[in-house]
């Protein structure tokens, strides 16, 4: 069984500082990885994707990824109130062949303190 | 219009009712998806399509029944529910099946009463 680890939280940050979020996964087989934002209501929007050790930044986000210790985290530096939603860890891979679409983490709920 | 939209928003139904929840992709996209978003419970896959074929059916109960008539619409087709299977469910799609991210529509909340 394929799982997806997150902190449920909440993550209390103050505004302006850096969010911390993370992330591990149980299969090594997995290729590709994803962070995505929901906030309350709303359905999943794609913050960064990551397919290669290292740290890929966009803007005020930067993912990073160790496969070796199937860990992954996105930073979000400058944190504003706007921040403030649920953030899904999502790895895909491919097992015998077929397709297993995304398997998501159950999300860490962040909160941007102003 | 583009994305992923996903129709009707919000529904009601009975245990005895049949209703269909829609989705269409506007972005060219090889792959649909059906996920069920319960509270305090990670996404769960539902059903996967590449090319209109179905790829994955991961365990769910024959009272969903999926139809892809093509590679830009998805259908969920809903029979004798159950008040457990209230939650939002989440139509998305991707250019391939394992390395794109999806794309995710705004979803049709669903209460069986």
């Amino acid at each position: 069984q394929k799982e997806v680890e997150q902190n449920s939280g909440p993550l209390s940050v103050p505004e302006g500082a850096i969010a911390s979020l993370n992330c591990t996964y149980s299969d090594r087989g997995s290729q590709s990885f994803f962070w995505y934002r929901q906030y309350s209501g709303k359905s999943p929007e794609l913050i960064m994707s990551i397919y290669s050790n290292g740290d890929k930044e966009d803007g005020r986000f930067t993912a990073q990824l160790n496969k070796a210790s199937q860990y992954v985290s996105l930073l979000i530096r400058d944190s504003q109130p706007s921040d403030s939603a649920t953030y899904l860890c999502a790895v895909t891979s491919r097992s015998g062949g077929g397709a297993d679409g995304l398997t998501f983490g159950k999300g860490t709920h962040l909160i941007i303190q102003p | 219009e583009t994305g992923v939209t996903q129709t009707p928003r919000h529904l009601v139904m009975g245990m005895t009712n049949k209703k269909s929840l829609k989705c269409e992709q506007h972005l060219g996209h090889n792959a649909m998806y059906w996920y069920k978003q319960s509270a305090k419970k990670p996404l769960e896959l539902m059903f996967v399509y590449s090319l209109e074929e179905r790829v994955e059916n991961n365990s769910v109960p024959s009272r969903f029944s999926p139809e892809c008539p093509n590679s830009s619409h998805l259908f969920l087709h809903l029979h004798t529910l159950q008040p457990e299977d209230s939650a939002l469910y989440l139509c998305a799609s991707s250019q391939d099946l394992v390395l794109s991210p999806l794309h995710f529509g705004n979803g049709t909340r669903l209460t069986v009463t």
